[in-house]
């Protein structure tokens, strides 16, 4: 247990949908970051907050937000569904920005879109 | 672009023996390199990490080799036991200090027993 959480762990949505994913970091983390693994992919990087600012982006779609609330948890958002959207979406998250700070994953959040 | 490259899908390694998975890179500008595993329905848990100023990092059965003139590392884990069957994961950092991991696509290992 790498002490992450993300709920939900399973979801099925409908195309044109939006949804919200969760993520809580380990205690004591400032870093939360996001992930998206599609079928036999490694893991593509998303987005990275640092203490509840935007710290650094890699190739997420403009469909795609997320935020990191005053409590450190993190929501990425996901809105006008495509089928393509379809993936395991990972949250880490490590104590420090950068460098050697090791980052911890969630289990993931599997998600369908029909 | 695919920046992180582990050319075998999977590998098939009896127990006992030495696994050895390979990972190459295109980006001369990664300084830091990490291994990931990975069981099924859980996240990626860090394993092993190398500097670029170093050839080598050991940790118990895993040992890291990196060869920068060749743009080429591998994970070696001896002896291999039931347990190491997994995803394993390459990553790379860019500029030590910047939050991004490129990972490769990702090596399944299964240990025979």
């Amino acid at each position: 247990d790498s002490g992450v959480t993300q709920t939900p762990k399973h979801l099925i949505t409908a195309t044109g949908q939006r949804v919200t994913l969760r993520c809580s970091p380990r205690s004591g983390d400032l870093s939360v970051y996001w992930y998206q693994q599609s079928l036999d992919q490694g893991l593509q990087f998303l987005i990275q907050y640092y203490n509840g600012e935007e710290r650094a982006k890699g190739n997420i779609l403009e469909r795609f937000s997320a935020q990191q609330f005053p409590d450190l948890h993190s929501e990425l958002n996901l809105s006008s569904l495509e089928l393509g959207d379809s993936a395991l979406y990972f949250c880490a998250s490590s104590v420090v920005s950068g460098g050697a700070g090791t980052q911890y994953f969630g289990p993931g959040t599997r998600l369908t879109v029909l | 672009d695919q920046q992180v490259k582990q050319n075998s899908p999977s590998l098939s390694v009896q127990e006992g023996r030495i696994s050895i998975l390979n990972c190459d890179y295109t980006n001369s500008m990664f300084d830091y390199f990490l291994w990931y595993k990975k069981y099924p329905a859980e996240g990626p848990t860090f394993l092993i990490s190398i500097s670029s100023i170093k050839d080598k990092n050991e940790d118990g059965r895993f040992t890291v080799f990196l060869n920068k003139s060749a743009k080429h590392l591998s994970l070696h884990i001896v002896p291999s036991q039931p347990g190491d069957s997994a995803v394993y994961f390459c990553a790379a950092l860019k500029n030590f200090g910047n939050e991004k991991l490129t990972f490769g696509t990702g090596t399944r290992l299964t240990i025979i027993p």
